[in-house]
């Protein structure tokens, strides 16, 4: 398996309904991030978690990271069709810290 | 302010041919970072330039890609003799901070297509 890698690889939700996304890891890490690309599109930046923090919200979202099983969890409230992405977790290693690790990421299909 | 601006977005070209895509920071920022994006992969990291300076290229393939950041104009990413297997998007990032992906604001993507 690589760093940074998501599951599941695709989930499918009714609008209202809440989204729950995972990411592992492999090495040690400054902090994880969580990215939303839209189709052809490019990437936005959703949330930063650093390696000290367990949890953060930010609006609909809501991030934990569980540095002793190197995982973290993404989870979107409430859902909206416009939420439709793909998500991508994405870390950057202790010792290389310009340096983005992604993950496959997992598509997010929201039904209206 | 404008974002990173990339160009072309969508490129088509013949095996053999060179591509060149090209990246603009955001205003103030002097670190870009190239990444590459496979179909139905995530985003691969390439490399890192400051002005004039090439910081770490470990995730370039050691031929037929180069890439540059001159003081003057965009930072560009060539890559010669393209062939099938370099169809990808190429998205370019920049930073205001040296040496920090804290801060990192993607362009759109250019999006490579070889024939």
């Amino acid at each position: 398996s690589q760093q940074g890698e998501e599951d599941p690889q695709a989930l499918s939700i009714q609008e209202g309904e809440n989204a729950t996304m995972n990411c592992s890891y492999k090495t040690s890490i400054n902090n994880l991030q969580w990215y939303r690309q839209n189709s052809g599109r490019g990437l936005v930046h959703l949330i930063l978690i650093r390696s000290n923090e367990r949890e953060k919200h930010s609006g609909r979202l809501r991030v934990t990271l569980d540095t002793s099983k190197k995982s973290s969890s993404l989870l979107i409230t409430a859902s909206r069709a416009a939420d439709t992405a793909s998500y991508f977790c994405a870390t950057d290693a202790v010792g290389s810290n310009y340096k983005l690790t992604f993950g496959k990421g997992t598509l997010l299909t929201v039904n209206p | 302010n404008a974002g990173v601006m990339q160009n072309p977005r969508h490129l088509v070209r013949r095996r053999g041919q060179e591509a060149r895509l090209r990246c603009s920071p955001m205003k103030g920022h002097s670190h870009v970072y190239w990444y590459r994006q496979l179909p139905e992969e995530g985003l691969k990291f390439m490399v890192y330039l400051q002005k004039e300076n090439i910081i770490d290229e470990s995730g370039m393939p050691k031929e037929r890609f180069s890439a540059e950041f001159p003081k003057e104009g965009p930072s560009i990413l060539r890559i010669q003799q393209v062939v099938r297997g370099d169809s990808a998007a190429y998205f370019c990032a920049s930073s205001p901070q040296p040496g920090s992906a804290e801060e990192l604001f993607f362009g759109e993507g250019s999006r490579l297509t070889v024939l």
